[in-house]
């Protein structure tokens, strides 16, 4: 089976801390993202990577950035945290194949509270 | 671009109730679709996914029918438990795009009481 593995499941920061969440999986998938869950708003996709040092916007990237220096693992990073930044944060990765059959595997999960 | 829309929650079923979860898609040429599953507090698990016109995705006593002509992919199960409490996504993955993500709905969320 697929692991996706976040760091934490919980993490408590301070407004204007640097955060860093991070995130390994284990089947070798070219293609990795980071999504926020809020209420009411669904998944939304803050950026995703499809190779090693490679990253694409996704719908909401301001205030953070990405990092990929190895192919297991995808970091985000949050510059200097905000309260509204608060929320739910996923982890997924996919292999990449050519007609787009293959499913997102998602990590347990990262609820961090920026106070 | 593509998009899903599937059923406002929540939906209230008691124990062993049919359940259907409605979903349509908007996508060009002929998309995978999905069905994710979040427990409280944990990722997403895939259910069970289709893709081709007229496959039927099923697992868990869970099924869906990938319906080109009416470009739906409702979620059913003959008899629900408390166990299946969550909530449940609707998506699709556009043809020949797989490098990229997956495109969600908001989400239905399932209570069901004993």
């Amino acid at each position: 089976d697929v692991k996706v593995t976040q760091s934490s499941r919980y993490l408590v920061k301070r407004t204007g801390e640097k955060v860093f969440l991070e995130c390994v999986q284990d089947m070798d998938h070219e293609n990795m993202f980071w999504y926020r869950q809020d209420p009411g708003l669904g998944l939304r996709l803050i950026y995703f990577s499809y190779d090693v040092k490679m990253k694409e916007k996704g719908d909401i990237p301001e205030g953070y950035s990405v990092s990929r220096e190895k192919k297991e693992r995808f970091s985000l990073i949050l510059e200097s945290a905000s309260t509204n930044q608060t929320s739910m944060y996923l982890c997924a990765s996919r292999p990449t194949t050519g007609k787009g059959n293959s499913p997102l595997h998602f990590g347990n999960g990262t609820r961090l509270t920026v106070t | 671009g593509d998009s899903v829309t599937q059923m406002e929650g929540p939906v209230t079923l008691s124990e062993e109730a049919f359940l259907t979860i409605n979903c349509t898609y908007t996508a060009t040429g002929y998309p995978s679709l999905f069905w994710y599953v979040q427990y409280p507090g944990e990722g997403l698990q895939l259910l069970l996914k289709a893709t081709k016109a007229d496959d039927k995705g099923s697992n868990k006593g869970f099924e869906a029918t990938y319906r080109k002509e009416t470009t739906s992919f409702h979620l059913e199960k003959g008899s629900v438990q408390v166990s299946d409490s969550a909530v449940y996504f609707c998506a699709l993955s556009g043809e020949n795009s797989g490098y990229s993500t997956l495109t969600f709905g908001k989400g239905t969320m399932l209570l069901v009481s004993p």
